[in-house]
């Protein structure tokens, strides 16, 4: 069964310091990954994607995720965090069932920036 | 604006009784979704629609029912046999195409309280 892995459920950082959330994902087939982020009292919203190309994909804020098809890896990144990215991150992967695609899920990680 | 309207955002309902909550979307997406958040468990799918007139059940559908007779409207019961309905409940669209992988939107979310 297709699943998605996240072994960081609690991360607490100081502003500046560099992150690294890890994703690993259990799918035979072609993926589409995802991070999606959930601000306090926000929306889940879209943080970045991969789909095909270039497997380091850019996003917003400053995030960057890698693609590493060896390792069933998606590995969330940003260089010098801030404050503001005190959030909950979920990574997904796209996977077909029947006719269509729905995002499975992994449990979330928790990120809290100290100032 | 366009986006996903979800209400109310706080409901509490006793043991025993339906409740209906709201989805709806002025995206002119195809595909709409319902998923369930509980802490350390990320997003399940409960249920899913292509297009109109037309669902299915996702990984955890007991308990749940929907209905989608307009494009934009994606209501959610949950019922008096789900025995668990406590939860954050996360409706969501996308373009749905058939057969083609596209990101998800989400709304605010209903934080249901069964008592």
């Amino acid at each position: 069964a297709q699943s998605v892995s996240q072994h960081n459920h609690h991360v607490i950082l100081s502003e500046a310091a560099s992150l690294e959330l890890g994703c690993n994902y259990s799918y035979g087939g072609t993926v589409n990954l995802f991070w999606y982020v959930q601000y306090p009292g926000q929306h889940l919203q879209l943080l970045l994607k991969y789909f095909s190309g270039d497997p380091l994909v850019k996003g917003i804020k400053g995030f960057e995720a890698e693609f590493i098809k060896s390792k069933f890896s998606f590995n969330l990144r940003k260089p010098s965090v801030q404050w503001s990215d005190t959030a909950e991150y979920f990574c997904a992967v796209n996977a077909r069932m029947d006719s269509s695609y729905k995002l499975i899920f992994g449990s979330g990680t928790r990120l809290l920036v100290r100032p | 604006d366009g986006g996903i309207t979800q209400s109310p955002k706080y409901l509490f309902r006793k043991e025993g009784q339906n409740v209906t909550l709201s989805c709806e979307q002025n995206l002119n997406h195809d595909a709409m979704y319902w998923y369930r958040q509980d802490p350390g468990q990320g997003l399940r799918l409960i249920y899913y629609s292509q297009i109109v007139n037309d669902f299915q059940k996702g990984d955890i559908a007991e308990g749940y029912s929907v209905s989608r007779e307009k494009k934009e409207s994606f209501p959610l019961t949950v019922t008096s046999a789900q025995k668990n309905p406590t939860a954050f409940y996360l409706c969501a669209s996308s373009i749905g195409r058939q057969g083609r992988p596209y990101e998800q939107y989400f709304g605010p979310g209903t934080r249901l309280t069964v008592t």
